[in-house]
């Protein structure tokens, strides 16, 4: 069963484009949700996470929605850049009890045209 | 300061061989958790070890093992490798084997023929 569903599963836009990538899950025990970044050849980075009290969060260029009520958030990269070229994961877990550790998604690679 | 450290970085094995991965945290981390990626997949949860205790573990068979030595460096042990085995492992580790944030490894490329 999958726990986080995460679309879509590849994305192509021009620079400057505003990439969207949306994720689903159905445990409502998750109250983490951290976004990824991997780069080939290497594992993944932490870009963003956010907690459901709250339902945006920005860290630079990198925005997170989140729909508490829906069960779904999003990754928002305003004014893309070829070097945001990667594949992007979204995970969800625990942060105050049950299973810490987080449950990822099937990921979206991304291409940023120049 | 070094981020996680993992070794080799690629490994090429046979059907039904043994493989043994090496996982050294980041100075100070006493946590490490091991995942199997498999290609255009997510990384899979496949152990989490602290203070060289096993924490958890995901639904992999029992071929899979794993060990936390007193250093904190970690070791993940795959026996009668199969050809579905072939995937990158990641190691993260963390301060703590809870609310701490995981910081990944590189990865082992491991490719069973």
């Amino acid at each position: 069963q999958q726990q986080v569903k995460q679309s879509p599963q590849s994305l192509i836009v021009q620079k400057g484009g505003i990439p969207i990538i949306n994720c689903a899950y159905e445990n409502t025990a998750f109250d983490y949700f951290p976004w990824y970044q991997q780069f080939p050849g290497k594992g993944p980075a932490l870009l963003i996470a956010i907690r459901p009290d709250v339902s945006e969060k920005k860290e630079g260029r990198f925005t997170i929605s989140f729909n508490k009520s829906a069960k779904q958030f999003s990754l928002h990269i305003m004014d893309s850049q070829p070097g945001d070229s990667a594949t992007y994961f979204c995970a969800a877990r625990t942060a105050s009890g049950g299973s810490y550790i987080p449950t990822f998604g099937r990921g979206t690679s991304l291409i940023v045209h120049p | 300061d070094a981020g996680v450290t993992q070794s080799p970085t690629h490994l090429i094995k046979t059907r039904g061989q043994h493989v043994t991965l090496r996982c050294s945290p980041i100075s100070g981390h006493k946590s490490v958790s091991w995942y199997q990626q498999v290609l255009g997949q997510g990384p899979q949860f496949i152990f989490q070890y602290y203070e060289k205790e096993e924490r958890g573990r995901g639904n992999f068979p029992d071929r899979f093992s794993a060990r936390q030595f007193p250093n904190y460096s970690s070791e993940l042990n795959v026996n009668a490798l199969l050809l579905g085995d072939s995937a990158l492992y990641l190691c993260a580790s963390s301060f703590e084997d809870r609310r701490a944030e995981a910081f990944f490894g590189q990865g082992t490329r491991l490719t069973v023929v």
